[in-house]
């Protein structure tokens, strides 16, 4: 993937968990980042879009900020319902397309 | 509400093709970018491509070029996606999903996404 996401994290519930999207000039540098969560069976949902904006439904449990070529999503106090896979994605200016990253699943133990 | 309602589950033999239907509602069709993004079996998201109905473009990834065709008819607010000469590695699930206004001049949002198609290709 040109985006490059650790293939899993996994913490405890009411524990903190951080996901990282390494990218590059071409995309996450110039390019609104967003996140997306995918349950098993289901179509992915966004929950960031712009690098740190928040869908009206989605809870405030869930944050992102971006510094440079990568950017990062924050889920605190982590429920047993987040445990899914989540994805980055961006515009990429060099490519003329949207790329995403491999994924991470998030495991609550 | 914005959705996006795909048509059902297809199963093809190899070298076949197969169209795939995207039905929007609750938003003006004409307006915003559709993308579609396949997922193949246990992996992750890989982008297609994108139509504009504003200007009538179509981009498509490098990888889906030639093989893969995006239509649509604004007259019934649907998007269409063929695959053609399928082989057993083209089958995933096939996600349309609704992008930024199409006057923008970097597509950097995807926002709605439909349920999916899943393509099964087998002899």
């Amino acid at each position: 993937s040109v985006l490059t996401q650790p293939p899993s994290v996994s913490a405890a519930p009411g524990q903190n968990v951080t996901i990282s999207c390494a990218g590059s000039s071409s995309n996450v540098v110039y390019h609104y980042v967003s996140w997306f969560q995918q349950f098993p069976g289901t179509a992915p949902k966004l929950l960031i879009y712009d690098n740190t904006r928040r869908p009206s439904d989605i809870p405030d449990r869930f944050s992102a900020s971006k510094s440079g070529t990568s950017a990062t999503l924050d889920i605190t106090g982590l429920q047993t319902g987040d445990a899914a896979d989540y994805y980055c994605g961006t515009w990429d200016g060099t490519l003329g397309g949207w790329v995403f990253g491999g994924g991470t699943t998030v495991t609550v133990l | 509400q914005v959705q996006l309602v795909q048509s059902g589950a297809e199963v093809k033999k190899p070298g076949a093709s197969v169209k795939v239907s995207c039905k929007a509602s609750g938003y003006t069709f004409s307006n915003f970018f559709l993308h579609w993004v396949r997922q193949a079996p246990g992996q992750g998201l890989e982008w297609m491509g994108m139509i504009n109905p504003v200007d009538g473009s179509m981009t498509y990834a490098q990888k889906f070029q030639g093989s893969f065709t995006m239509t649509w008819d604004t007259s019934t607010s649907t998007g269409f996606m063929e695959l053609s000469s399928l082989r057993s590695e083209d089958a995933g699930v096939f996600y349309c999903a609704r992008g930024n206004m199409g006057v923008v001049s970097i597509p950097d949002l995807i926002d709605y996404w439909g349920q999916g198609t899943l393509v099964t290709v087998s002899s």
